[in-house]
This record gives structure tokens, sequence and C-alpha cells, in this order.
């Protein structure tokens, strides 16, 4: 079966960081883009981060970028997001997804075809 | 970066309506248009990439089309699992952006 699970997300507090994980299992995962979409509470949605199927790409939404960062490990068939400096609008549910079509970069013709659950960032004192 | 804008921000709709939900790019995306349904408590689901092409396993009842700037979805016949919010997501370049959604209400 097809899964992405995420965790790490917690209650932390503003200026603090915080490391997601995406464990991938049933696809190549070494040969996909993959995305972190995140969602505030009773809002949008949100790619802050993009990285192409060999980790050497990353593109960032304006929003997190010099703040974020994603990383992969293609033995452990994990994705990550580094979070820093965070910040009450950093709060919400973040998704892991993974490119469609077999898209080793990410963007291009397909869409997010397999999303995990969501792990939840809560920034507050 | 480029903006995504979806109109309208809701509909109400019965069940059996034809219902259009339009979303329009900053600038040219050529085909590069995406379409999701979310439903409350639920990850995104892609309905239709490229434009107009239907995502496998998504009923025939969903359909897309445009180019450019302007794009649209159609549910051609509302049934009850289709109450949700829908959004569009242009592929064209960095950063990835989505529309504000478009929430499908029962009338």
């Amino acid at each position: 079966e097809v899964q992405l699970v995420e965790s790490g997300g917690a209650l932390v507090q503003p200026g603090g960081s915080l490391r997601l994980s995406c464990a991938a299992s049933g696809f190549l995962f070494r040969r996909s883009a993959m995305h972190w979409v995140r969602q505030a509470p009773g809002k949008g949605l949100e790619c802050v981060a993009a990285i192409t199927s060999d980790g050497n790409d990353a593109f960032y939404a304006n929003s997190v970028k010099g703040r974020f960062t994603i990383s992969r490990d293609n033995v452990q068939n994990t994705l990550h997001l580094q979070m820093g400096s965070l910040t009450t609008e950093d709060e919400g549910l973040y998704y892991c997804a993974r490119a469609g079509g077999g898209q080793e970069r990410p963007g291009g013709t397909h869409a997010m075809d397999v999303w995990g659950q969501g792990t939840t960032v809560t920034v507050s004192s | 970066d480029i903006q995504m804008t979806q109109s309208p921000s809701s509909i109400s709709a019965s069940v059996g309506d034809r219902v259009t939900i339009t979303c329009r790019a900053s600038q040219n995306i050529l085909y590069f248009l995406i379409w999701y349904q979310q439903r409350p408590g639920e990850a995104p689901k892609a309905l239709i990439y490229a434009a107009s092409s239907l995502q496998s396993g998504v009923p025939s009842r969903f359909s897309g089309s445009g180019s450019g700037t302007d794009y649209t979805l159609t549910i051609s016949s509302l049934q009850p699992e289709d109450f949700a919010t829908y959004y569009c997501q242009q592929s064209h370049s960095h950063p990835l952006t989505f529309g504000g959604g478009t929430k499908v209400e029962l009338k």
C-alpha cells in the first residue's frame, strides 16, 4: 500500500524550532519529488517546500524562505522539514505529498497524488 | 509569485445540480493547472491535472477546461459525496501556489 505518515508536530514557543518527518512506503521514494503543504486552521492550502527526487534542488514559499529547510533520506525513505524562527503564522496541519506521474522534479503537469494524514504544529507561549 | 484567484468562494447547490468553479492565474500558466477536492477532516485529493486530464479513479462527472490564465472545474451532476471544498493549484513555476478554495455546500 502506498502510504505517507507524518510525525514530529508539537506545541512550540514563538521563535522556536521543530523538525517534521514523513515516512514513505509502498512506492519508489527515491524516484519521486516530494512536497510539504500546510493548512492553517480553517484556511486554505500553502505549499511551503518542495524537493527533487535526488534532493539536489529545493523550492520554498516566500513566507518560509530562510527559516525552513526541506531534505530527504533516500535510504531511509524519509522526508524532513526543519522549521526555525517559528511564529503563530506557522501554525497548522502539515501534510507531506508525493508528486504524481513519476515526476522527479516538483511542478510539471501531474498533481500531488498521495498525501499523508498530516501532523499539527502549534506555536504558543 | 503566481497568484491564483478562485470564484465563487462558496456555492449553495442541490444534489443533481451542475456546478462550475473558476480559477484565474495572475499570468499565463499554459495548462499547468490542477484541481483538488478536500472533505472535512481529510487530506486533499487530486481530481484533475494538466487542466483537463482526469486523475485515475475520479468519477467522470468531474471535468476541467481552460488555458492561459482562465480555468474551470465542472461537476455535471452533484452527488452527496461532492459537498466539499475545491482548490486549484498552478504547477507552472515555483513556488507552487493554490487558490483560496471554493466551498460547495448543500442548499
